[in-house]
């Protein structure tokens, strides 16, 4: 599975919005890009998943340039309660027995 | 649909004793996954199960196993606990392309 980075921490307050930055520059072409967010002794919740472009849902905004080589997660004006750790998975999500890779994460912590 | 659900929810064991936990994936979803998530190593893959059958294992001693039963529920058991096997045990269910998680059983091990 193509190794991920992103950052350790991120700031922001209510309202705002927060674009959460991965990359991930050995996608392969099968690979998919989705994100989990998890909060303190709780499973991941999934949030979004793409492979190219833009794809938006009522929770958030994926954006993935052409050369897929990073993605951005988007969301619009957040909350406390979105205060949790974010992760960034790529692979091939429809390949039989697949293991999620999951990284260390982005701790976003929402402030008022 | 319901979630994905895991029983128990909290369980404290000693050194040296066996646990079992469970799972119920959503239903019409035929592939379990277990992981475990502690602060040191963070989310790791344990194995994954489709149709009764483990097609996946990640690098964990063989005191870790599980199974699945005909109905997709599946039972992750460990033995001979370690005080370094207390973690939250997280289970997911898939029909596809995302895995969905279950609240996971916190596992306390004195």
């Amino acid at each position: 599975l193509a190794k991920t980075t992103q950052p350790i921490s991120m700031d922001s307050y209510e309202g705002q919005e927060v674009n959460i930055t991965c990359s991930h520059n050995n996608i392969a072409t099968n690979d998919y890009i989705t994100w989990y967010q998890q909060f303190p002794s709780q499973g991941p919740r999934f949030i979004i998943q793409g492979y190219k472009t833009k794809v938006t849902n009522e929770v958030a905004s994926l954006f993935i340039p052409a050369d897929r080589k990073s993605s951005t997660l988007s969301l619009p004006r957040v909350s406390l309660s979105d205060t949790a750790v974010y992760y960034c998975l790529v692979g091939p999500m429809n390949q039989a027995g697949t293991a999620l890779i999951f990284g260390k994460g982005t701790t976003l912590s929402v402030s008022s | 649909k319901a979630g994905v659900t895991q029983t128990p929810r909290y369980l404290i064991k000693t050194r040296g004793q066996q646990v079992t936990l469970s799972c119920s994936p959503i239903s019409g979803h035929r592939s379990v996954s277990w992981y475990q998530q502690t602060p040191g190593q963070g989310l790791q893959f344990l194995f994954e199960y489709f149709s009764e059958t483990q097609r996946n294992k990640g690098n964990f001693p063989g005191r870790f196993s599980g199974r699945q039963f005909s109905n997709s529920r599946s039972e992750m058991n460990v033995s001979t606990l370690e005080l370094g096997d207390s973690a939250l045990y997280l289970c997911a269910s898939s029909s596809g392309l995302v895995q969905f998680f279950g609240p996971g059983t916190r596992l306390t091990v004195l």
